[in-house]
């Protein structure tokens, strides 16, 4: 079974500031792990996706997220926020062998000026 | 290249009526699926097409819901009677295959659907 867990259903940044969203996962076969971003009225979008390559995933828009398999943890970061960073971010978790793609809940991003 | 099409973006009605929501995917995607969006939720599989087979519709409440991929291309998901309850965003997703957990779904602007 997979599972994943969102901390935080709003997080709210200064405009310049680190972004830091989190994401915990739990699966029972090796997992490939995505983060998406919606915005207003649109459908989701992949930022980046972990494949079990690199740990350390660089996505569009100067995002990146670290695969933590000790941690079980997928975590999104950007350096500095930008004002349209301000969306709503799902984590997902999938895996070979026909299991579908289970997304969290989301969280949503605010950028304060 | 053209993204997911999904028609309508909006759609009201009242409750026991039946209601169609048509998807379009990206050319060449083999996969298709549909999710429901609750508000402030995560997309929930309803169901998934590999060609014109359903492949997973585990999901998918039969007593009300259907959906077809003629010819394995586009695809239509139906709700009847519609229930209060159906009130949600309804998102339409392809993928070049779906057999490998690595590929990347392409969503739609999805169908809001408000039943009153």
């Amino acid at each position: 079974a997979q599972s994943v867990t969102q901390l935080g259903s709003h997080v709210s940044v200064s405009e310049g500031a680190l972004v830091l969203l989190r994401c915990n996962y739990s699966s029972s076969v090796p997992p490939y792990l995505f983060w998406y971003v919606q915005y207003p009225n649109q459908g989701l979008q992949l930022l980046l996706k972990y494949t079990s390559a690199a740990t350390l995933v660089k996505g569009i828009n100067g995002f990146e997220a670290e695969f933590k398999k000790s941690e079980t943890s997928f975590h999104l970061t950007k350096p500095s926020a930008h004002m349209s960073d301000a969306a709503e971010y799902f984590c997902a978790v999938s895996g070979d062998g026909g299991f579908k793609t289970i997304f969290g809940a989301g969280t949503r991003l605010f950028v304060k000026a | 290249e053209a993204g997911v099409v999904q028609s309508p973006r909006y759609k009201i009605i009242e409750k026991k009526q039946p209601v169609a929501f048509w998807c379009n995917p990206i050319s060449g995607h083999n996969t298709l699926y549909w999710y429901l969006q609750n508000l402030g939720q995560g997309p929930e599989l309803l169901i998934r097409y590999e060609n014109e087979e359903a492949v997973d519709d585990s999901q998918l409440p039969k007593d009300r819901f259907s959906a077809e991929r003629l010819k394995g291309v586009d695809s239509t998901l139906k709700i009847q009677p519609a229930e209060l309850g159906d009130s949600a965003v309804y998102l339409c997703a392809s993928s070049r295959t779906g057999g490998a957990g690595t590929d990347t779904q392409y969503f739609g602007p999805g169908t809001r659907l408000t039943v009153l």
